[in-house]
């Protein structure tokens, strides 16, 4: 199992770009969530989803979308990248509400 | 939500045991207690959860107040490779709450 991969691993944007940051998984997980990291702090979350075709906001949500059309698949959107969102963005799964498994992050920086 | 509340850094001598706190004097009933680290530049990874009784893992063992109001993650012997960010975290849902934790430093 490759577990939890994320892509790219580092990204640089200009302001008002938009980019797709890719997450996939493959122990079947129905719990799929991102979460962002800025410098010294925790893990805080933008989006969540129970299962293929349902999904739902965290604690900060502007400025992302999210789908989720298969179980495996859950990318987060930026839709016009603002420097107040370079941060490290982590993507997980679990079992419901059992362990959650981490990817290794995308370093994301918005110039 | 309930909070929790950690130290924010401790220091432990390699291989000495290492006792981490936090308070949860918030917990209700149907929440457990999770336990996570991060080490430097990786994503957090699951290190050991309960809800009332003790439990142990291969990777820590983690001692629950009989009230259920703190709780102690407890490295036997720490190693150099513990050296992480470890978050205790309420869950009684899918998402998880992540505070500051506390910055946990093994010097040899």
């Amino acid at each position: 199992n490759a577990g939890v991969t994320q892509t790219p691993k580092f990204q640089v944007l200009k302001t008002g770009q938009s980019m797709t940051l890719q997450c996939a998984q493959d122990m079947n997980h129905e719990y799929m969530s991102w979460y962002r990291q800025d410098p010294g702090m925790g893990l805080r979350l933008i989006h969540y989803s129970v299962g293929a075709g349902i999904t739902d906001q965290g604690e900060v949500p502007n400025g992302y979308n999210v789908s989720r059309s298969t179980t495996e698949d859950f990318p987060l959107r930026l839709l016009s990248a603002a420097p107040s969102q370079t941060s490290v963005y982590f993507c997980a799964s679990s079992r419901g509400t059992d362990t959650q498994y981490f990817g290794p992050g995308t370093r994301l920086t918005v110039l | 939500d309930a909070k929790t509340t950690q130290p924010n850094s401790m220091e432990s001598n390699e291989e000495e045991p290492v006792h981490l706190p936090c308070n949860h004097s918030t917990i209700s009933g149907t929440d457990y207690i999770h336990w996570y680290r991060q080490l430097p530049s990786q994503g957090p990874e699951y290190v050991i959860h309960g809800l009332t009784s003790n439990v142990n893992n291969r990777m820590a063992s983690l001692a629950i107040a009989e009230d259920r109001k703190s709780s102690t993650l407890i490295l036997h012997r720490a190693t150099l490779r513990d050296a992480a960010v470890y978050y205790c975290i309420l869950n009684s849902g899918y998402a998880l709450n992540f505070g500051k934790g506390t910055s946990l430093l093994v010097t040899p």
